[in-house]
């Protein structure tokens, strides 16, 4: 067990609706990293956010928005849900500024849009 | 475009052999390097990191890093049926924050 947690688990949404999915980091680590897992291919980063500031985003299109709390736990926002938007959303806690870059995933959050 | 290679696999071996796990990416100038495992239907679980040259050895894990070459490896020595999973290489590359990009994965079975 890594810490991190995420909720909810399993999420069906319709498309067009909007989603917002949550983060609990590891004690002791300031930086949340968000990633999209599409079925039978790797992670992709979506943003990572340090010490409540966006630090760095991959190419996902404006309706992917978050935050981050002064707890350091996160927020992942997706308006306007398409079909594609279906995979497993991974939460990765770290500790900011290490050199090293370890990130410790949690279970992640499987969405389905219909 | 920055990018992570991974053979998808599936990888076969034999209880008890050594399974050898291939990576290569596309910038010369990177500094950090991971392996994670994902076991079907769960999240990644990083299990070595790596960032100089040579081998880092961690229990029945080996990861083997060469820069010159753009490739990272991981050796699982005796093999377990609990080994089979999808291995992910993942790379911080140079300039990219701390953005990790991932390969594919290749998909590791091991025969009792």
């Amino acid at each position: 067990e890594t810490g991190v947690t995420q909720s909810p688990t399993h999420l069906i949404k319709t498309r067009g609706q909007q989603v917002t999915l949550r983060c609990s980091s590891q004690s002791g680590h300031n930086t949340v990293s968000w990633y999209q897992q599409a079925l039978g291919q790797g992670p992709q980063f979506i943003f990572q956010y340090y010490r409540e500031e966006e630090n760095g985003r991959g190419n996902f299109p404006p309706r992917f928005s978050g935050l981050q709390f002064p707890n350091y736990s996160s927020e992942l926002n997706v308006n306007a849900l398409e079909l594609d938007d279906s995979a497993l959303y991974l939460c990765a806690s770290s500790l900011g500024g290490q050199i090293s870059y370890e990130q410790y995933f949690g279970p992640g959050t499987r969405l389905t849009v219909t | 475009q920055k990018e992570v290679e991974q053979n998808s696999g599936p990888l076969s071996v034999p209880e008890g052999a050594i399974a050898s796990l291939n990576c290569t990416y596309s910038d010369r100038v990177s500094q950090s390097f991971f392996w994670y495992r994902q076991y079907s239907g769960k999240s990644p679980e990083l299990i070595m990191s790596i960032y100089s040259n040579g081998d880092k050895e961690d229990g029945r894990f080996t990861a083997q890093l060469n820069k010159a070459s753009q490739y990272v490896s991981l050796l699982i020595r005796d093999s377990q049926p609990s080994d089979s999973a999808t291995y992910l290489c993942a790379v911080n590359f140079y300039n990219a924050g701390n953005m990790l990009t991932f390969g594919g994965g290749t998909r590791l079975m091991v025969k009792p």
